[in-house]
């Protein structure tokens, strides 16, 4: 199985900082990787797919980063919306794997 | 627009059979291209992928489940479901079907939770 480790764990930041997560995989997956926010109680929402790709509707705020083992989510600006976990996803191959997710909260 | 509902009961007893049915509503499961699958989340703890199925019937299980799960597909009823056996207190989570496209989840029903409790 692909590992997925995401860092930091946890980020306390204060809206309109810039922020980065970062994603490693335990080996190389190409481009198919995705990211994920989610709010409590809700669903994930997909954000990005093959890395970089943003999904409609997503602000340009976000973006992704990265290709083989390491891979970055960016907020260019932080919203006030945009406090929740995210997580990475990495689809190169069976079984399909999750990052530990990373919570971003409120400075 | 695409539409994906969990349905099944929400208590569960220890050593018995979980099972779930997603519905789908604006789109069918036998266009082809795409997978269907399920996702759950322990509370307050992370996603695990679980299996994912082809309209055709072409599978793929989690090795960490595989022993215990099975998962269906309904055409004809725009459905497909999960069977998790002999379930244990850590089997309670949030249960979420999901259309996936080439490995990519990019569809999610709002989830359901399952509690195994006698």
């Amino acid at each position: 199985d692909i590992q997925m480790t995401q860092s930091p764990s946890s980020l306390s930041a204060s809206v309109g900082d810039r922020v980065t997560i970062t994603c490693r995989a335990s080996q190389g997956i190409s481009n198919y990787l995705a990211w994920f926010q989610q709010k409590p109680g809700k669903a994930p929402k997909s954000l990005i797919s093959a890395a970089s790709s943003l999904q409609s509707g997503v602000p340009s705020r976000f973006s992704g980063s990265g290709s083989g083992t390491d891979f970055i989510l960016t907020i260019s600006s932080l919203q006030p919306e945009d406090f929740a976990t995210y997580y990475c996803q990495q689809y190169d191959s069976y079984p399909i794997t999750f990052g530990q997710g990373t919570r971003l909260e409120i400075k | 627009q695409l539409q994906l509902q969990e349905s099944g009961p929400g208590l569960v007893k220890p050593s018995e059979t979980l099972s779930l049915t997603c519905t789908v509503s604006g789109g069918s499961i036998s266009r082809g291209s795409y997978y269907w699958g399920w996702v759950r989340q322990p509370p307050g703890k992370g996603l695990e992928w679980i299996a994912s199925i082809y309209y055709s019937g072409s599978t793929y299980y989690s090795p960490s489940l595989k022993s215990r799960v099975t998962i269906s597909v309904d055409t004809s009823k725009n459905q497909f479901s999960l069977n998790l056996r002999s379930v244990t207190a850590a089997d309670t989570a949030v249960y979420y079907c999901a259309r996936i496209w080439n490995g990519y989840i990019d569809n999610w029903g709002q989830g359901t939770l399952v509690t195994v409790s006698s």
